[in-house]
């Protein structure tokens, strides 16, 4: 299958800095890219969709001032955590479609956030 | 988007077959079916996707009856390693398959 990296797979930051996950899709273009976080044994929650070329769509009740996300080409989405709190860690995880096959998502291996 | 219905947990032992079942009453016509498994820590992983009757790969096999309100994953011969969450999830792939994450299964597989 498709093959979805994402940078870096843990971080520690401290309370109020900001921290940027980076999501690629390594053999493929991703015209949509996907957002999740999960809290431990629970399943994983949408966040936002992002769109490479435009604005990302949020989820009810997310935050977009708090988490950006940049679409900025085919390969790259970003998600930046501004000024992050305790409550804020979590497992980040991002998905890609391949554009060309309309086929399902892939997964990235996820990105452990632990904020102090 | 379709809401799925899964068991929350299944117990197995090594070498048996696995079937887990999703159902999904509200499918709608272009809606294929996913299914994904997770270990602790790690991304969903693909496992295998259909859209109606039978679909098998090297690793599971997907049912999926005529009504398509439900479907069933099959996996041969389970080990300890497959101890995991499945996830079935429901979407139309060419309208952006924007993915809502049900509760999934919890499967494991005892010695």
């Amino acid at each position: 299958g498709a093959v979805v990296s994402q940078h870096p797979s843990r971080v520690i930051c401290k309370s109020g800095t900001s921290v940027k996950i980076e999501c690629r899709s390594l053999d493929f273009q991703a015209t949509t890219m996907f957002w999740y976080r999960q809290f431990p044994k629970k399943s994983l929650m949408l966040m936002a969709t992002s769109n490479e070329g435009s604005k990302a769509t949020y989820e009810q009740g997310v935050e977009k001032d708090k988490f950006l996300i940049n679409h900025a080409s085919l390969t790259l989405s970003t998600l930046t955590v501004t000024s992050a709190h305790p409550e804020d860690s979590s497992f980040y995880i991002c998905s890609a479609r391949d554009t060309s096959r309309q086929e399902t998502q892939y997964f990235g291996p996820g990105t452990r956030l632990l904020v102090l | 988007l379709a809401k799925t219905t899964q068991p929350i947990s299944m117990d197995s032992y090594e070498g048996q077959e696995v079937n887990i079942t999703c159902s999904h009453n509200n499918i709608a016509t272009n809606d294929y079916i996913t299914w994904y498994q997770q270990f602790p820590s790690q991304g969903p992983r693909f496992i295998i996707q259909g859209y109606k009757t039978k679909v098998t790969n090297e690793v599971a096999s997907l049912f999926i009856p005529a009504d398509r309100k439900s479907s069933t994953l099959s996996l041969p011969r389970v080990s300890l390693s497959d101890t995991a969450v499945y996830y079935c999830l429901v979407g139309d792939l060419g309208g952006g398959f924007k993915t809502i994450f049900g509760a999934g299964t919890r499967l494991f597989v005892k010695a």
